[in-house]
């Protein structure tokens, strides 16, 4: 399979421990992104990585949280001190350099299957 | 800025029925639009999307979508529903990439298609 991965699929921890979750994009995308998606609403960016260069965080991307992209391929995103306020899916996509896209492609992001955390 | 509103969080359709969700957006300048469809327990999947060809964009399993400017909407539409089509939807929005928009995507809020047989 040759799509984006993400490891682990479900995740369970007590407040207050750190947790991390892995993402791989698809091998030939230089471009990575980081989405939270809470029950019931739509998914919601978090952080964007060209390469290994980090672009974009978002607000809801507090100091508890930190991500990396340390060779320009796989991605991880750590939370520290976790809260039960960041439970949800988190979600991972990657998407071809703007000079690799055809225009029919452009800006289309692949998905990986997400990880589900629950912070009891 | 960049925002989506999908009109309807549920929508419940026979089989064999239109499916018709609706979404607006708005958007300072010229955007790409998207329609993900989301399967339980799986991951986010296109359906299609708008890159300021055509205005009538044609999907996967039957779905199309118009985009309409000078009614900022981008609805999607199906002539006649199946089962496997019961999922919830995401209309999406995204500036072209450049600039300092990076591509990133404004999803709406979802909407929950049942079909029932």
């Amino acid at each position: 399979d040759t799509g984006v991965s993400q490891d682990p699929r479900h995740k369970i921890t007590k407040r207050g421990q750190n947790v991390t979750f892995r993402c791989d994009p698809i091998s030939e995308h230089n471009r990575l992104y980081w989405y939270r998606q809470t029950l019931g609403q739509g998914p919601e960016f978090l952080t964007y990585f060209q390469n290994e260069a980090q672009l974009e965080k978002s607000r809801l991307l507090s100091d508890r949280f930190s991500a990396e992209r340390p060779k320009g391929s796989f991605s991880t995103l750590e939370i520290q001190r976790t809260e039960q306020g960041d439970s949800a899916m988190y979600l991972c996509a990657s998407s071809p350099s703007m000079g690799a896209q055809k225009k029919s492609s452009y800006n289309e992001q692949f998905f990986g299957p997400g990880t589900r955390l629950t912070v009891l | 800025a960049q925002s989506v509103t999908q009109l309807d969080s549920h929508v419940s359709v026979s089989e064999g029925t239109p499916v018709l969700l609706r979404c607006n957006y708005s958007s300072s300048y010229s955007p790409s639009l998207f329609w993900y469809v989301q399967h339980p327990n799986k991951g986010l999947q296109l359906l299609l999307k708008y890159t300021s060809a055509a205005t009538l964009v044609k999907g996967i399993n039957g779905f199309e979508a118009e985009f309409k400017k000078s009614e900022t909407s981008f609805h999607l539409t199906k002539p006649s529903a199946h089962m496997s089509d019961a999922a919830e939807y995401f209309c999406v929005v995204s500036l072209n990439a450049g600039g300092t928009s990076y591509g990133k995507l404004t999803f709406g809020q979802g909407t929950i298609l049942t079909v029932h047989p």
